[in-house]
């Protein structure tokens, strides 16, 4: 099956300073790619659509600039945090869309973000 | 917002029972995913059904769809201890358009 990967798992980063997660499809490529939001014991909120080689699209709510995505390949996109704070913290999910015939998403494993 | 709702939110059930959970959404649909989750990981994806199917199965997974109700149920019968986890389901509105809205979900828990 089709392998996504994030990376770091986990990250404590102190207020004020920037964190970057990636994403990396393993064995596909992937022009999209989907970065959510979860909070503890609640489902996942789609934050952006993240595409190749053009600007993410982000859903209403996000902060653009606060929430960075740049998806610079067609195997890897990455969400850098700017000037996290603790309400910031979280678990961000990626996935990675599997083009024709399948057009299924696969999820990355998260990242624990808690910002102190 | 969430596309839908899961029902029940929580569900505990001994080892060996069938366990059922009811997804609602909004808005038609082009297909309604099943995924699950173990605590603090990320998602497994089960099942995907079509809105012209209104059944499928996968090993003890059984899944169904009524558009006319906008709803879906998952089924998985003979649980197990491993069943343990939070199952979402999954909306996608048009095909050609992947992106995914989850419903609350429902964290079932297999008691050995």
């Amino acid at each position: 099956g089709a392998v996504v990967s994030q990376h770091p798992s986990r990250v404590i980063c102190k207020s004020g300073t920037s964190v970057k997660i990636e994403c990396r499809s393993l064995d596909f490529q992937a022009t999209t790619m989907f970065w959510y939001r979860q909070f503890p014991k609640q489902s996942l909120m789609l934050m952006a659509t993240s595409n190749e080689g053009s600007k993410a699209t982000y859903e209403q709510g996000v902060e653009k600039d606060k929430f960075l995505i740049n998806h610079a390949s067609l195997t890897l996109s990455t969400l850098t945090v700017t000037s996290a704070h603790p309400e910031d913290s979280s678990f961000y999910i990626c996935s990675a869309l599997r083009g024709t015939p399948y057009h299924e998403q696969y999820f990355g494993p998260g990242t624990r973000l808690t910002v102190t | 917002s969430q596309q839908g709702e899961e029902d029940p939110q929580a569900l505990s059930i001994q080892e060996g029972e069938n366990a059922t959970m009811n997804c609602s959404y909004k808005t038609s649909i082009n297909n309604l995913q099943w995924y699950r989750q173990n605590s603090g990981r990320g998602l497994v994806h089960l099942i995907l059904i079509r809105s012209n199917e209104r059944e499928k199965h996968s090993g003890r997974l059984r899944v169904t769809l009524d558009t006319s109700k906008k709803s879906s149920s998952l089924l998985i019968t003979a649980s197990r201890a491993a069943d343990t986890a939070s199952y979402f389901c999954a909306t996608s509105l048009n095909f050609g358009n992947e992106k995914l809205t989850f419903g609350t979900g429902t964290r079932l828990t297999i008691i050995p």
